[in-house]
């Protein structure tokens, strides 16, 4: 049985780097039947997609957050990771990891304040 | 603003019939595939259609997918309470996901 983790700060300064985690476990991270990514939803609003990483290392990610964001795997941990920077305020939200858009972690909820 | 449109609402009442639309472009839903995802309240997306029509496994066939041109529907039969969520559309789009702004379902 597949399942995906996030973890990491739940408070991150405004203009600071937001850091999380996706531990995958029950299936091996190196696959190259899936890909890897994650999406964000912001309190009480809808889903936004912020990126994915391929098994081969190609990455694609939202155009409008793309100048801010890396997705990275780490496949001795079985973890992939997404890196936002110079956070606002607007990306307050809860952080979903998943793989190929069907399996979706339980959402981590991240908030951006002083 | 979404890439892809969706109802903000939908109701019916137990055993109805609803349908969600979604709209789109050709270079999202026109060229590529669609699928829905219905969140519960304070829980995680769960995939519900993918591939504009294909259920997982587990998921009743009272939920069904269509699309046509740029745009897709989902059906929902036999409405139950247990059905009252938050669904979402979404489509690969020119190297990027997007998606519906979500229509809330409430079982009256």
């Amino acid at each position: 049985q597949l399942q995906l983790q996030e973890s990491g700060p739940g408070l991150v300064k405004p203009s600071e780097t937001l850091s999380l985690t996706c531990t995958v476990s029950g299936g091996s991270i190196s696959s190259s039947s899936y890909y890897w990514g994650w999406i964000r939803q912001p309190p009480g609003k809808g889903l936004e997609w912020i990126g994915s990483i391929y098994y081969s290392g190609s990455t694609y990610y939202n155009p409008s957050l793309k100048s801010r964001v890396t997705i990275s795997v780490d496949t001795s941990k079985n973890q992939f990771s997404l890196k936002l920077s110079s956070v606002t305020a607007a990306d307050t939200a809860v952080y979903y990891c998943a793989r190929t858009m069907i399996d979706w972690g339980q959402g981590t909820m991240v908030t951006v304040s002083s | 603003q979404s890439v892809l449109t969706q109802p903000p609402s939908a109701s019916g009442t137990p055993g109805q019939r609803v349908t969600i639309s979604c709209s789109g472009s050709s270079s999202n839903i026109g060229s590529n595939t669609v699928n829905w995802y219905q969140q519960l309240p304070g829980t995680a997306p769960k995939l519900l259609i993918y591939s504009n029509n294909q259920r997982p496994s587990g998921v009743p066939d009272r939920f069904s997918g269509s699309k046509s041109g740029t745009s897709a529907s989902l059906a929902i039969s036999g409405l139950q309470s247990e059905d009252e969520a938050d669904y979402y559309c979404a489509a690969w789009d020119d190297s990027h996901w997007v998606f519906g702004g979500g229509t809330k379902l409430t079982v009256l």
